[in-house]
């Protein structure tokens, strides 16, 4: 039968302005995250991770900010391309889960022109 | 970096068939592989988690018995999708772990059964 599931939120960016992406997790046990990118008919791509060591993480255009006091995790992309469009997912690692993710409900980022 | 090869990419069956997905370490020993699926415009969903050379330990809900996977070395699981449905059809992805690196994906296998 037809599945019922919930639609991706959506975020509509500019190219060349910045893309901001929000996670929320519920785990407090959750010492790992990651973010990944997602294109049509393709695998999780890595992005960027951080530990709950951390609080901000840079890499090449991307940031990631985690806020441990509200659980909360973003994605800064910045002067975002076309090639940026993709869905994103965050996923996160607790301990004592035998090491598997857990993945946020995902992102749609469309880069308009 | 590390490199997952998933394979095939696309396949499609006639329903009743088995249909089986191979997920291959090309270049680090995965000691742990996942196997998820993913439906349209939802997110990925772990069926099962395996080791190489023990049994697969499959999420709540996930049938073992339809879902059948292998981890037979360090470089190779596969995941055999028994007498298969319509609502089988989906987005299978495998993600490989090994000692010395994170998390890597494989790019995906498109089930559709007819």
């Amino acid at each position: 039968g037809e599945s019922v599931g919930l639609h991706l939120p959506t975020l509509s960016v500019q190219e060349g302005d910045n893309s901001i992406i929000n996670c929320a997790y519920s785990n407090s046990a959750s010492d790992y995250f990651i973010w990944y990118k997602q294109e049509s008919g393709k695998g999780p791509q890595f992005i960027i991770d951080i530990r709950s060591n951390m609080d901000k993480r840079q890499g090449q255009r991307v940031t990631v900010l985690l806020n441990k006091t509200v659980k909360h995790l973003s994605l800064q992309i910045a002067a975002t391309q076309p090639g940026d469009s993709a869905v994103y997912f965050c996923a996160e690692n607790s301990l004592g889960s035998a090491r598997q993710l857990t993945f946020g409900s995902g992102t749609q980022l469309t880069v308009l022109p | 970096g590390a490199v997952v090869s998933q394979h095939p990419s696309r396949v499609i069956c006639k329903s009743g068939t088995s249909v089986k997905i191979e997920c291959r370490s090309l270049d680090f020993q995965a000691t742990t592989m996942f196997w998820y699926r993913q439906f349209p415009k939802q997110s990925l969903m772990l069926m099962a988690t395996s080791n190489e050379g023990s049994k697969a330990t499959y999420e709540q809900g996930v049938e073992k018995d339809k879902f059948l996977i292998n981890h037979a070395s360090l470089t190779l699981s596969t995941l055999t999708v028994t007498s298969a449905h319509p609502e089988d059809s989906s987005f299978y992805i495998c993600s490989a772990r090994g000692q010395s690196y994170g998390y890597t994906f494989g790019s995906g296998t498109r089930l559709t059964v007819v």
